[in-house]
Parts: structure tokens; sequence; C-alpha cells
């Protein structure tokens, strides 16, 4: 079976502090998807990243990064420099090859104050 | 291009009634996805069609859901008999699948509200 697990449930940064959102997760299988969404107060969940299991390389896109270590099972996600605007509930979710079932972690809510 | 609209918005319903929802997916897309998400949860997995044959139901909560995607496009999810812990947001999600690579783009959402 597979779980995602985000122990952060409520984060609050100040506006251009830098913030990581963690996520750990469990799978049986050797090759998996793994995902970040971002679900602002609108409510629509808005696709930030997709990783393969075979990929370990981290990625940087504008202020945000992720950090991918198969080792300790983690996909960890940064913004750099935080604006108002990432003020959303974050999720990060697995899916196991062959399946397209995805699982979700519970979300970490990011707050920044201006 | 449009992206995966639902309809209603917003649904009540009194305990016992049956309800509708309904998912428009991105025109072209192979997969559809519902999802169910309750308060301060994320998204938990109903049901997975692709085009028309549902292959996966093993997230429906009980007998009283059910998905249809008689025609390989729009969809409908059904709740029979509602109870209030059917109260919740419903996401309705498409994607085209490429090589085992797929991303989900996700709708609105229906918020039911069970009383």
């Amino acid at each position: 079976a597979q779980k995602v697990t985000q122990a952060q449930t409520e984060i609050s940064v100040v506006e251009k502090e830098d913030v990581t959102l963690d996520c750990v997760y469990e799978t049986r299988d050797t090759t998996y998807y793994l995902f970040w969404y971002k679900q602002p107060p609108s409510g629509e969940l808005v696709f930030l990243i997709r990783r393969n299991s075979f990929d370990e390389q981290n990625e940087i896109s504008g202020r945000y990064s992720w950090n991918f270590q198969k080792s300790t099972s983690s996909f960890n996600f940064t913004i750099t420099a935080s604006q108002v605007v990432d003020s959303a509930v974050y999720f990060c979710a697995l899916s196991e090859t062959g399946y397209q079932k995805v699982t979700f972690g519970i979300g970490t809510k990011l707050q920044v104050i201006p | 291009g449009a992206g995966v609209s639902q309809s209603p918005r917003y649904k009540v319903a009194k305990r016992g009634q049956d309800v509708a929802l309904r998912c428009d997916p991105i025109s072209g897309h192979v997969s559809l996805f519902w999802y169910q998400q309750a308060l301060g949860q994320g998204p938990e997995f109903l049901t997975y069609f692709q085009n028309e044959a549902q292959l996966d139901k093993s997230g429906l909560p009980s007998d009283r859901f059910f998905a249809e995607r008689p025609e390989g496009s729009v969809s409908t999810l059904k709740i029979q008999r509602t109870q209030q812990e059917d109260s919740a947001v419903y996401l309705c999600a498409s994607s085209l699948p490429s090589g085992g690579l797929y991303e989900q783009y996700f709708g609105p959402g229906t918020r039911l509200t069970v009383t």
C-alpha cells in the first residue's frame, strides 16, 4: 500500500522568507511517480511538478525547488523568497507505475504574512 | 482552451436525497478520475475511467455511490440516499496518459452539503 505523510499541517512565514515543505512517502514499488499540487483558496488543485522515481535530480523552477532523496523516501519542496500569493495548501502525492490511482498527503497549509 | 468543469459548484441535499454531480473533462483526455476531499484532508481516490470503461472503483465508499461515463467524455457521479458523512468537495480530474507519465488536471470541485 502506498502512503504519503506531510507532517507539517500549517506553516506561517513572513514574506521573503524561504520555506520548505516536507513530504515522506511509502511504497513497495521500485518505480513510481511523485507529485506536488497547490490548492489556493479558490479550491482548484494546480499541478506543480511530477518526478519519476528513476530521476533523482533536483529541480528548480523560478522560486520553487524540489529535493528528491530515495534513500530517505522524501520529496521536499522549497519556496524561496516567499510571496503572499504563495499562500495555499500544498499537497504531495504518489502514484505507483501501472496504476492511475494517486494517493495524496493531508496537505500543508502555508500562510505567507506580508 | 477550456479546463475541467464541474457542475453544480455547490449542492445542498437533505439526508436521504439522491444527487448527481457532473464532470466535463478536457477535450480528448482519455482518463477521468473522481476524488472526495473532506474538510482539512487531502483528496481521496474514488474511481477511475479510461474512456468509457471504469477500470478502478475501489475507492467508492459504499454501494450508494455510482459513477458512469457512457460515451467516454462527460462523467456523472451519483450518490443515492445521501448521508451527512457524504458532505465533502467532490473533485474531478482528467489526464492524457502518455507512456506512463501523466499529470491530472483538476476541476474546481462540487461542494456537497448534506443537512
